[in-house]
């Protein structure tokens, strides 16, 4: 079974705009992961935040963590073409070393 | 540098078959682990090595099985299939047995089960 629930599981937005996704999991958690998967294949890393971490940037991304709400975001900045794709938050539960996954949100992005 | 490849990139197979698909991690990567991709869902996980020895199991049937060899490289075994077999099979690779700082994954093998 997924570990949290992604939302939206569809965002479709014009290039330049911002994209906020959203991810909520049930347990408590070492760390939260993102990955972003283009066309079906295999997924790439985007960015990991601790759970004694509020708020972590990488380039145009920042994602935010509320523990107490078992939650996390993913901002993208300024967006374009070539960020379409699926989008995935996952989590490390700690010691069963493994991620668990989101059902993703799907990110259009529009010239 | 090679990152994680995986072979075959698409199979299809008949119900009742048997397949393996096999995965090489990046160079100096001790840990190989395997996810399940259901069309439209996340990745699940079904099985975790490390130094050849299985470290994870997720919650899936006997009919899966997974080995890792000496150069690190990994196959993953199904028996049986069934239909809901099908779904996109992903490699993950990580230095050590933690998924922490993260996987590199592969482009994975698509399996339709006809």
């Amino acid at each position: 079974s997924q570990q949290g629930e992604e939302d939206p599981q569809a965002l479709s937005i014009q290039e330049g705009e911002n994209a906020t996704m959203n991810c909520s999991y049930k347990t408590s958690i070492n760390n939260l992961q993102w990955y972003r998967q283009n066309s079906g294949r295999g997924l790439v890393h985007l960015i990991l935040i601790r759970s004694n971490e509020r708020e972590k940037h990488s380039g145009r991304l920042r994602v935010t963590l509320d523990t107490s709400k078992k939650s996390s975001s993913l901002l993208i900045t300024a967006s374009r073409a070539a960020d379409t794709a699926s989008y995935f938050c996952a989590t490390d539960v700690g010691g069963a070393q493994k991620l668990v996954f989101g059902q993703g949100t799907r990110l259009t992005i529009n010239p | 540098d090679a990152g994680v490849t995986q072979s075959p990139t698409h199979l299809i197979k008949t119900r009742g078959q048997h397949v393996t698909l096999r995965c090489s991690p990046i160079s100096g990567h001790k840990s190989v682990s395997w996810y399940q991709q259901v069309l439209g869902q996340g990745p699940q996980f079904i099985f975790q090595y490390y130094e050849k020895e299985e470290r994870g199991r997720g919650n899936f049937p006997d009919r899966f099985s997974a080995r890792q060899f000496p150069n690190y490289s990994s196959e993953l075994n199904v028996n049986a299939l069934l239909l809901g077999d099908s779904a996109l099979y992903l490699c993950a690779s990580s230095l050590e047995g933690r998924v922490n700082p993260g996987y590199t994954f592969g482009s994975g093998t698509r399996l339709t089960v006809v």
